[in-house]
């Protein structure tokens, strides 16, 4: 079955450190890959997606590239900031209205 | 604005009492999920509903029990037979039958069963 495994945490990093938070999957067929990002006590709000190879995602200075070739999709940030900490889920779904298959979460804390 | 509602943002039961979670979505989608978070183990899928009237079986569904009478509402309700019902439990929904179609999620219900 399609399964996907993240790093684990908990990440802690400095203000304006490098941040890569890596990502693996398994599935059948050519999934779409997300990154969603929850704050404390909220719910995830989707931060990146790419749905066929060498697609890149990106929003708010975070990046993630489709590699098919080492069925990753590694989340990377530039420049931390402390309002980035957050969990970091990464999650693929595989067609249709299935519902999504998600890591176990990394938690990053940034420290100022 | 749209979005998806969950209500109430914290819940305590009694054991051995039913409770039932409320989702609702202003958003026009006709997929509906629920999904329940752990420490460590990251979301896990209880049930999911593709259309009205409709649903299917997650990972974890054991003790647990949907409805789908409305598209705008998919009520979860964790029942007595659920063995750690303690949890954070985030509704879901998505718009069209593809699979680039991001979820998009509730602010979740932090159930506390005593």
């Amino acid at each position: 079955g399609n399964s996907v495994t993240q790093m684990e945490g908990p990440v802690t990093l400095s203000e304006e450190a490098f941040l890569t938070i890596n990502c693996t999957y398994t599935a059948t067929g050519y999934p779409s890959l997300f990154w969603y990002v929850q704050y404390p006590g909220e719910g995830l709000q989707l931060l990146l997606k790419a749905t066929k190879a060498d697609d890149k995602g990106s929003n708010k200075g975070f990046e993630a590239t489709y590699r098919k070739e080492t069925t990753s999709f590694h989340l990377e940030k530039g420049s931390v900031q402390v309002s980035d900490s957050a969990v970091y889920f990464c999650a693929l779904r595989s067609s249709g209205n299935t519902p999504l298959v998600f890591g176990k979460g990394t938690r990053l804390s940034v420290i100022a | 604005d749209g979005g998806i509602t969950q209500s109430p943002k914290y819940l305590f039961r009694k054991e051995g009492q039913n409770v039932t979670l409320s989702c609702e979505q202003n958003l026009n989608h006709d997929a509906m999920y629920w999904y329940r978070q752990d420490p460590g183990q990251g979301l896990r899928l209880i049930y999911y509903s593709q259309i009205v009237n409709d649903f299917q079986k997650g990972d974890i569904a054991e003790g647990y029990s949907v409805s789908r009478e409305k598209k705008e509402s998919f009520p979860l309700t964790v029942t007595s037979a659920q063995k750690n019902p303690t949890a954070f439990y985030l509704c879901a929904s998505s718009s069209e039958d593809r699979g680039n179609s991001p979820l998009h999620f509730g602010n979740g219900t932090r159930l506390t069963v005593t």
